[in-house]
């Protein structure tokens, strides 16, 4: 399989809570992110996690990480139409690595 | 923003033909990377570099070179271009220490080969 894997599509309601998934397989995997694309943009970092944390908090954006489990998940909360864009879920290898991992994107659509 | 420009923005360019691409970056930030994004597979790491005169293969390397004479500009050569590489080339920048897992994107260019 991938060596990152996210599901493609996620539509939500306005104001409602946007959990967007991730799996991975490289348990060496150091770091943990979360990007934003909009169209015709290019990636925005949004948040990342040590592979040592369960979770960190960011305003609306919540990152869980499940190490046992090779599962990172993003929690967008209250989402709004402004975050409709693709997300991409990467993994950094190693200590010494700075080669990113990226799985294909999930776009996330936010209806009014 | 993170100070990063890519030049040209988009580029329409016939097979065999060599095309370069400029990253050009502000933060004096030690390492740059090319990425393509394709439908499909998300982004894939073509090259990268860790300092001036310093640079390594990614993923995707085979038909892609590159330099880096100075610390703000990392360029990206199609020695003869194909049609496989009709793609959207992204340059990113990391910097060191605390930051060296923080990378930080451009805007991209969109390259298209006839």
């Amino acid at each position: 399989g991938e060596d990152v894997e996210q599901s493609l599509f996620l539509s939500v309601r306005e104001g409602d809570s946007s959990v967007i998934n991730c799996t991975y397989t490289d348990s060496s995997s150091t770091y943990l992110y979360w990007y934003k694309q909009e169209p015709g943009a290019g990636l925005q970092l949004l948040t990342y996690i040590f592979s040592n944390m369960d979770m960190k908090q960011d305003q609306r954006l919540t990152v869980l990480l499940n190490k046992k489990d090779k599962h990172l998940s993003l929690r967008i909360a209250d989402t709004q139409t402004g975050d409709s864009a693709i997300y991409f879920c990467a993994t950094l290898k190693g200590a010494g690595s700075y080669q990113l991992t990226f799985g294909k994107g999930t776009k996330l659509s936010v209806i009014p | 923003d993170a100070g990063i420009t890519q030049s040209p923005r988009h580029k329409v360019t016939e097979t065999g033909t060599p095309v370069t691409l400029r990253c050009h970056q502000t933060e004096n930030h030690r390492y740059m990377y090319w990425y393509r994004q394709d439908p499909g597979h998300g982004l894939r790491l073509i090259h990268y570099s860790y300092g001036v005169k310093d640079t390594d293969k990614g993923e995707v390397s085979d038909g892609y070179s590159v330099s880096r004479s100075k610390t703000e500009d990392f360029l990206l050569t199609l020695e003869s271009a194909t049609s496989s590489q009709t793609s959207v080339y992204f340059c990113a920048i990391s910097g060191t220490s605390a930051k060296a897992y923080e990378q930080y994107f451009g805007p991209g260019t969109r390259l298209t080969v006839t």
